[in-house]
Parts: structure tokens; C-alpha cells; sequence
């Protein structure tokens, strides 16, 4: 049973801090990626990463970057966070190959930014 | 890049009834076409998907249609119960390149009353 776990379900910081989302795998995916998830706008990627230390821009990276130094986890990094990152942040892995797999989701994280 | 049109945002039925769920794509190279359901306070989960090689695919009470000509696809369930009140989203993928990237759509909430 696939399983993606989330450092924090729910989290509230400050405008300018740096935020660290944390998200671990625990089925080998090479795959993983990070959406936010706002009313109305469904879910919009914004990294994604195909292999350790390697990463990708989604549709949205703006004020976001990534970190991926091992296999099962992919951090999410705001580096100065703004109110308008206020949002339901979730993780996602899948399996290598065709394309056609399934997306593994966390429990997300509702980042509160003041 | 791709865009996903989903509608209608909001759908209310009696339990019992039938409910469908249309989405549109731009992208004509699009061939792999996943519904995901999210349950409140739950993560997104596979419910049923479909590859551009078959027109229309069903499970239990559930099915999936596609118009490649159109660049439209639909979900339908069948006999609506209680349970099945929750987020759905349509996406799409070109399968076999982009490592699985999906773009999803706005997502609809469906109701049903019992």
C-alpha cells in the first residue's frame, strides 16, 4: 500500500519567513510532485521531479523552489512567503515509465501565511 | 501547454439519480485522461481513467467517455448515493513523455441528497 506523508497538515508563519514542506514516499517512486490546491482553480503544479537532484518547473513556480537530495523525499521551499501563498499545499509520487500512472497524494498541508 | 476546462463547479442530485461531469482539453497530443475523487478533509484518489485507444470505459457504477475529435471528456455515475458526495477532477497527460505531468481541472463538487 502506497504511502505519502506530509511533514505538517497544518501550518502558520509569517510574511518573509522561509517555509520548508516536506513530503516522503515510501514506494520507490521516482516521481513526485507539488501542487496547491485553492477553490475554483483545482490543483496547479508547481515543481515536479523525475530523479534525485533533478526537478522541473510546473505551471505556477513562481516564489517556490525544490529539493530533492534523496529518492523518497521532495521539499517544497517558499523563500520569503507571502500572503498570497496561502494555500492547501499537496505532495504527489507516482512510478517511472509510460506516463500512465497513477498519482500517489499526501494529506496536504494548509499553509496559513499572515 | 495543456488546459483543462471542467464543468459545471457545483452539481446537486437526488440520491439515485445519475450525475455527469463534462471536461475539455487543448492539447490534441493528449492521450491518458484519470478522474480523481477527494473526499472532505481527504486526499485526491484514482477513481477511474482512460487512454485515447478506447472511447468509453466503466467500472460498477461509474464510467468514463472520450471525444478525441471534440477534445471533451465525461464522467458519469450511475444510481448516485451519499457516499459519492465529493471533489471530482478530470486531467490530462500525454503518456509516455513528461514523466506523468498531469493538468487537472477546476475541479467539481457534486451533492447528493438523500
Amino acid at each position: 500500500d502506497v504511502k505519502v506523508t506530509q511533514s505538517s497538515r497544518y501550518l502558520v508563519k509569517r510574511t518573509g519567513e522561509k517555509v520548508f514542506l516536506e513530503c516522503v514516499q515510501d514506494m520507490d517512486h521516482e516521481n513526485m510532485f507539488w501542487y496547491r490546491q485553492d477553490p475554483g482553480l483545482g490543483l496547479r503544479l508547481i515543481y515536479f521531479s523525475y530523479d534525485v537532484k533533478m526537478k522541473e518547473k510546473g505551471d505556477i513556480p513562481e516564489g517556490y523552489s525544490v529539493s530533492r537530495e534523496k529518492k523518497e523525499r521532495f521539499s517544497l521551499i517558499l523563500e520569503s512567503a507571502s500572503t498570497n501563498q496561502t494555500s492547501m499545499y499537496l505532495c504527489a509520487s507516482s512510478s517511472p515509465g509510460t506516463g500512465f500512472n497513477e498519482q500517489f497524494f499526501g494529506p496536504g498541508t494548509r499553509l496559513t501565511v499572515l | 501547454g495543456e488546459n483543462v476546462e471542467q464543468h459545471p463547479s457545483t452539481l446537486s442530485v437526488q440520491e439515485g439519480d445519475s450525475a455527469v461531469i463534462k471536461c475539455t482539453y487543448s492539447d490534441s497530443a493528449s492521450n491518458y485522461f484519470p478522474w480523481y475523487k477527494q473526499e472532505l478533509g481527504k486526499r485526491p484518489q484514482l477513481i477511474i481513467d482512460i487512454r485515447s485507444n478506447v472511447g468509453e470505459k466503466k467500472d460498477q457504477r461509474i464510467a468514463v467517455t472520450l471525444n478525441k475529435t471534440a477534445k471533451h471528456f465525461s464522467l458519469h455515475i450511475t444510481e448516485t448515493q451519499p457516499e459519492d458526495s465529493a471533489v471530482y477532477f478530470c486531467a490530462a497527460s500525454i503518456g509516455g513523455t513528461s514523466y506523468g505531468k498531469l493538468t487537472f481541472g477546476q475541479g467539481t463538487i457534486l451533492t447528493v441528497h438523500p
